[in-house]
Order: structure tokens, then C-alpha cells, then sequence
């Protein structure tokens, strides 16, 4: 049981670049998050979804676009990476009744 | 507005030492609250929530409306409790989870 797994681990872009990260779930849960940690500042969260084909903003939405096509997977895209945007990001997905399960995390860089 | 607040962004104990993080949260409704755990390098784990009111590892943890805190205690630290722990809440709609900016912990030998 592989739980919530990210793609890729890292990876560094160049400015103006763009790239999509995946995350895949197998629990068959309906929610799905895309998070952003960063030194002093926690966890923020950039957008989530409450089933298939659904999206919603969270806190820090602006410069990533995500999609969920599939239930099982949540995918978070950057148009065009900023240095901003450097971070370590991570997927989380739940159930009605559960806390949110993590993914590994993806460092990316932006140079 | 923040609305999970860990005021301790740094917190070292001696080896056998009582440990507390706190927690402070802000909502109007009935929230839900979870303290997760980030070992280096690790993904973040669930450690506890409070509908559950369960021990892990030796850590509790009572929500306590009145002074909207959720702080999370052990009664002697372990060198293996060192790592990054979040407190989150879980808004009413289910939805979404805030999360504080966390608290590193470090247990010294």
C-alpha cells in the first residue's frame, strides 16, 4: 500500500519555466490537497479538491494551477516558475472521517 | 487571519524532561484539531487528533475551548521525539486544514 506518493522528489527549473507535479493516491480518498512549506511559515496551502473534477483556492493560490481529472490523482502545475516559488511542496489526501495523509514531498528550486 | 498559532518556533528539553507545545487556535465553530509530526527529511505523520483522545508514543493532548488551546504534552522526551510538529485545525465544512508554522523540537542527550 504505496499511500500518497509525489513525483518527482526534486527538481530545479529555470525562471519562466514550467512544470507539473504529481501526486497519486491508492486509498480511494475523496480530498486532495497541494501544500507549501517554507522556513518559518509552516505548511500554507495552495489549492485542494473535495472529489473528482473539482478544484478550490486556498491560501496561496496564485501563480499554480492544479487538476483532478482522476480521483486518484491531484496534479499541480507552475506556468511560469518564479524564484518565489522555490520550496518544498507536499500533497496530503483524506477521507470524510480521517486526518490528512502526507506524500513525501517535492524540493524544487528555481534558480 | 491566522488561525492556528504555535508560538514556540524553537524548543529544546533535556532527556527525561517534560515537553509541552503549545497550540492556540482561533474559530468560531467546533473545530477539529490534529497535531502531526515531521521527522528530518520525512513526511509529515499524524500524531494525534482530539475526537480520538488517544496516547501515541507517549504524547497527549486535551483541547481546551475555553482557552482555545490544544497543547501537546509528554511527560519525559525521548532523543527520538526530536523533529518539527504542526498543529492543524480542520475548518467545519471538512474541507480545508490550517496549519501552524510549527514548533522544532530538540531533545538534548
Amino acid at each position: 500500500n504505496a499511500g500518497v506518493t509525489q513525483t518527482p522528489k526534486f527538481r530545479v527549473l529555470k525562471t519562466g519555466q514550467s512544470m507539473t507535479l504529481l501526486c497519486a493516491q491508492d486509498m480511494n480518498h475523496e480530498y486532495m490537497y497541494w501544500y507549501r512549506q517554507d522556513p518559518g511559515m509552516g505548511l500554507r496551502l495552495i489549492h485542494y479538491s473535495v472529489g473528482e473534477g473539482t478544484t478550490a483556492k486556498g491560501e496561496v493560490p496564485d501563480g499554480y494551477n492544479v487538476s483532478r481529472l482522476k480521483k486518484q490523482n491531484f496534479l499541480l502545475g507552475l506556468e511560469s516558475a518564479a524564484p518565489s516559488q522555490t520550496s518544498v511542496y507536499f500533497c496530503a489526501s483524506r477521507d470524510s472521517h480521517s486526518g490528512a495523509f502526507f506524500g513525501q514531498g517535492t524540493r524544487l528550486t528555481v534558480v | 487571519a491566522q488561525r492556528v498559532t504555535q508560538p514556540e518556533k524553537l524548543l529544546s528539553v533535556f532527556k527525561g524532561a517534560p515537553v509541552e507545545l503549545k497550540c492556540n487556535y482561533s474559530y468560531s465553530g467546533s473545530p477539529e484539531l490534529f497535531w502531526y509530526v515531521q521527522y528530518s527529511r520525512q513526511r509529515l505523520q499524524l500524531l494525534l487528533r482530539h475526537i480520538s483522545r488517544e496516547s501515541i508514543k507517549g504524547f497527549t493532548a486535551d483541547l481546551n475551548k475555553g482557552e482555545t488551546s490544544f497543547h501537546l504534552k509528554k511527560p519525559f522526551a525521548q532523543e527520538e521525539d526530536s523533529a518539527m510538529y504542526y498543529c492543524a485545525l480542520r475548518d467545519y465544512t471538512g474541507n480545508q486544514f490550517y496549519f501552524g508554522t510549527g514548533t522544532s523540537l530538540t531533545v538534548i542527550p
